[in-house]
């Protein structure tokens, strides 16, 4: 069976500081891919990265960076430097190769000015 | 350009109703799906289209029924809604069929049954 866990519920932070919202998955295949998504207070859900489990390496994109680590079956998102902009619930999500998208349950994040 | 669409955006309605919510996508993506959030925010797949076959139909009642007049549009027609269908209804398509392409969501369908 899949899983995701997004144990961090929701977590406020003051503008500026960095902020890391966990995600654990479980999975027995060998080939998936994992994804985040944010929704804004507006309702959309906005793709932010896709990752392949063969692909290990760190992704960073401006103050967003992603560590994948598949000895702890993790893939954290760390905001550097937050802004009010960022506060959204962020969802993690996992698709093994030829099932469907498994979402965990999100993090609401607040960024308070 | 809007890529993935939804109308209505709100949608308020009585218990025993029948109504419908359209999905359009101008991505020239092949597969189109159908998710639903509930008031804890999570999030399930319910169907999924590719080039209007469907190829996965979760456990929905059947009181659910997805319509894909081309691939480029995938409408949710929901009959003798209940209480319990309130929810966020949210279309998205993805370039391929294989579950690991990114999928690309519209902005949602609040759907409040009264």
């Amino acid at each position: 069976a899949q899983k995701v866990t997004q144990a961090q519920t929701e977590i406020s932070v003051v503008e500026k500081e960095d902020v890391t919202l966990d995600c654990v998955y479980e999975t027995r295949d060998t080939t998936y891919y994992l994804f985040w998504y944010k929704q804004p207070p507006s309702g959309e859900l906005v793709f932010l990265i896709r990752r392949n489990s063969f692909d290990e390496q760190n992704e960073i994109s401006g103050r967003y960076s992603w560590n994948f680590q598949k000895s702890t079956s993790s893939f954290n998102f760390t905001i550097t430097a937050s802004q009010v902009v960022d506060s959204a619930v962020y969802f993690c999500a996992l698709t093994p190769y030829g099932q469907n998208f498994v979402f965990g349950p999100g993090t609401r994040l607040s960024v308070l000015p | 350009d809007t890529a993935v669409s939804q109308t209505p955006k709100y949608l308020v309605t009585q218990m025993g109703n029948d109504k419908s919510i359209k999905c359009e996508q101008n991505l020239g993506h092949d597969t189109m799906y159908w998710y639903k959030q509930d008031s804890k925010k999570f999030l399930k797949i319910m169907f999924s289209y590719n080039n209007k076959e469907l190829i996965i139909n979760e456990t929905v009642p059947n009181r659910f029924s997805p319509k894909s007049p081309d691939k480029a549009h995938l409408n949710l027609h929901i009959n003798s809604l209940e209480l319990g269908d309130s929810a966020v209804y949210f279309c998205a398509s993805s370039q391929e069929s294989s579950s690991t392409d990114t999928q690309y969501f519209g902005p949602g369908t609040r759907l409040t049954v009264l």
